[in-house]
């Protein structure tokens, strides 16, 4: 089955912690993205990339960390300099960076908290 | 940063009564308009997507789009209790790399 996997499921991360979560998508995709979602809001970019090797800072990219090094791979690393990082983080892949006309898809999320 | 806006709700509708879902957005150069449904706890799942003015229908879903007023739309004919749901607009900002721009989503409510 074709589709993008995020792990793991549920995160839990002491105070000064890194973490990294973990994003696999076997769709083909070029773009993939990281938004970060709090209660009641929306979603909000982190961090995006068009091709292996490369991506750009989102709108609220500081203290988070992320590398493409596979077309199919885009791991995201909570940083300890991520001052409030609990929140719900969702992956998301489109087939072209460049075409308005192409329909983005998430996985399942990663919830991560800190205790 | 582009914004999109939507009424964050609840919306509350009975069941088989049609429900209406509003989103405005600011940048006049955006082309392209999704909405993903969103249960509590799970990640955003595409219902439609729509490109071009006008209607567009898949089942008992229409998206509407007027992009001289910035407003798009979704209805949902029929509602049924299992429609009840986050409802989240999403509009490409044009840029060089594409990015989609998300409103905080209506909340849906469909009683039995």
């Amino acid at each position: 089955d074709g589709g993008i996997t995020q792990s793991p499921k549920y995160l839990f991360r002491k105070e000064g912690q890194n973490v990294t979560l973990s994003c696999e998508q076997n769709l083909n995709h070029d773009a993939m993205y990281w938004y970060r979602q709090d209660p009641g809001q929306g979603l909000r970019l982190i961090y995006y990339s068009q091709i292996v090797n490369d991506f750009q800072k989102g709108d609220i990219a500081e203290g988070y960390s992320v590398s493409r090094e596979k077309k199919e791979s885009f791991p995201l690393t909570v940083t300890s300099a991520q001052k409030n990082p609990t929140a719900f983080y969702l992956c998301a892949s489109r087939l072209f960076w460049d075409s308005q006309n192409t329909e983005a898809f998430f996985g399942q999320g990663t919830r991560l908290t800190v205790v | 940063q582009k914004e999109v806006e939507q009424n964050s709700g609840p919306l509350s509708v009975p069941e088989g009564a049609i429900a209406s879902l509003n989103c405005t957005y600011s940048d006049r150069g955006s082309q392209s308009f999704f909405w993903y449904r969103q249960y509590s706890g799970k990640s955003p799942e595409l219902i439609m997507s729509i490109y071009s003015n006008g209607d567009k229908e898949d089942g008992r879903f229409t998206a509407q789009l007027n992009k001289a007023s910035q407003y798009v739309s979704l209805l949902i004919r029929d509602s049924q209790p299992s429609d009840s749901a986050t409802y989240l607009c999403a509009v490409n900002e044009n840029t060089g790399f594409q990015k989609l721009v998300f409103g905080t989503g209506t909340r849906l409510l469909v009683s039995p």
